[in-house]
């Protein structure tokens, strides 16, 4: 994972904002990922994006991504104690193949 | 739909010992995935099979991990001796191949510690 490089550790407080972000390496990736991992539990699919797209919005999610500086964000809106987590970023490689970044830990303070 | 379910969920042994780790895919999905995450490494892909043909191996640690798909809803990761050092949490994940990475679905992890 380490061609995709994320941030360890983000403490927001419960209805900020969040935003985590990511850089990838791998210019010709078709699409780039979120995945969200609740502990002891296994990656749960957020959301993705396509590369020719400059943003996505689902509900409280909004990514960001500038393909130029090879850039990927997450914002989570109005941060709630259920979102504490660790979020992967997620490149991918050839057609199957998924690159993930080392998580970034978010914990929300009340 | 159960989504991938892996067995056991947590799996204590003693080094040299023989761990066997099982995933039943997603039904209809043709393509399935062996993951380790330590914190050290992260996330890494041990193994990638496609139509239950193993396509990608190249993550394999070393000899002492084997991998098989005998039909399309079972697969299983051996380890044989086992080493203090291949404690981790490994995930079995499978998808549809025309999805991409989008439909890939994760099991929630066997959690090996070896002692």
């Amino acid at each position: 994972g380490e061609d995709v490089e994320q941030s360890l550790f983000l403490s927001v407080r419960e209805g900020d904002s969040s935003v985590i972000n990511c850089t990838y390496t791998d210019s010709s990736s078709t699409y780039l990922y979120w995945y969200k991992q609740e502990p002891g539990a296994g990656l749960q699919l957020l959301t993705y994006i396509f590369s020719n797209m400059d943003m996505k919005q689902d509900q409280r999610l909004t990514v960001l991504l500038n393909k130029k500086d090879k850039h990927l964000s997450l914002r989570i809106a109005d941060t709630q104690t259920g979102d504490s987590a660790i979020y992967f970023c997620a490149e991918n490689r050839d057609d199957y193949k998924l690159s993930f970044g080392a998580g970034t830990t978010v914990t929300v303070r009340a | 739909d159960a989504g991938v379910i892996q067995s056991p969920r947590h799996e204590v042994t003693e080094m040299g010992q023989e761990v066997t780790l099982r995933c039943k895919p997603i039904s209809g999905h043709n393509s399935l995935f062996w993951y380790r995450q330590t914190m050290m490494r992260g996330l890494e892909l041990l193994i990638y099979f496609n139509n239950n043909v193993p396509i990608d191996d190249s993550g394999m640690p070393e000899d002492r991990f084997s991998a098989k798909m005998p039909n399309a809803s079972f697969s299983t990761l051996k380890i044989q001796p086992s080493e203090p050092r291949d404690s981790a949490v490994y995930f079995c994940a499978s998808s549809l191949d025309t999805s991409g990475g989008a439909g890939m679905v994760f099991g929630p992890g066997t959690r090996l510690t070896v002692l």
